[in-house]
């Protein structure tokens, strides 16, 4: 079965610390996602990559970066959180090209206080 | 705004019920997901369409996606408590990205 691990479930940070959130998956997959998930405003995108060191923004970029070194892990930085920036993270990875099915980690529940 | 709406936002429904969930797309769809996400967790792929006209089922849930292919449905026959949680839609963009609907929330009352 595919994987998709998050390194925290639950995290509690500061306003203005540096955040680290990361994903590993199992699979080979070529693409990485990393989307938040908002009440009323579903899931949004915020980087994704199809290969390592390649990175493309979503939609809702600002405020965070991302860095992929290795294929089977994709970290979601927050420079300088805010409290705009509690919210669930999700991550996934899927194949490249054909059907984009997503596989979801188990998602990192974020508040920034 | 968003690209895909999904109707309705939430649905509350007795045990045994059919019921459908809608999800509206501004352009046309070339790939169109449904996933389900149990509360508090990650999602799960359900089914993909891709061809106007068709239909996929899997257990007690069909979907379908319309003929001008911008419109899909997912229909829950028979449901149970099982079923509950929330569904979205998403789709294909131009990478291998993909944008979801806000989702809808369903709740099935034993």
């Amino acid at each position: 079965d595919v994987k998709v691990t998050q390194s925290s479930r639950y995290l509690v940070k500061r306003t203005g610390e540096k955040v680290f959130l990361e994903c590993v998956q199992d699979m080979d997959h070529e693409n990485m996602f990393w989307y938040r998930q908002d009440p009323g405003l579903g899931l949004r995108l915020i980087y994704f990559s199809y290969d390592v060191k390649m990175k493309e923004k979503g939609d809702i970029p600002e405020g965070y970066s991302v860095s992929r070194e290795k294929k089977e892990r994709f970290s979601l930085i927050l420079e300088s959180a805010s409290t705009n920036q509690t919210s669930m993270y999700l991550c996934a990875s899927s194949f490249w090209g054909g059907v984009n099915e997503q596989y979801f980690g188990p998602g990192t529940r974020l508040t920034v206080t | 705004s968003q690209e895909l709406e999904q109707s309705p936002q939430s649905l509350i429904v007795q045990e045994g019920k059919n019921l459908t969930i809608n999800c509206t797309s501004s352009k046309t769809l070339y790939g169109l997901y449904w996933y389900k996400q149990k509360y508090g967790e990650g999602l799960i792929f359900l089914m993909m369409l891709q061809k106007g006209g068709e239909e996929k089922s899997h257990e007690k849930i069909t979907a379908k996606l319309d003929e001008k292919k911008q419109q899909s449905s997912l229909h829950i026959t028979a449901s149970q408590p099982s079923h509950a949680g929330i569904y979205l839609c998403g789709a294909d963009k131009e990478f291998d990205d993909m944008r979801f609907g806000a989702g809808t929330r369903l709740t099935v009352k034993p």
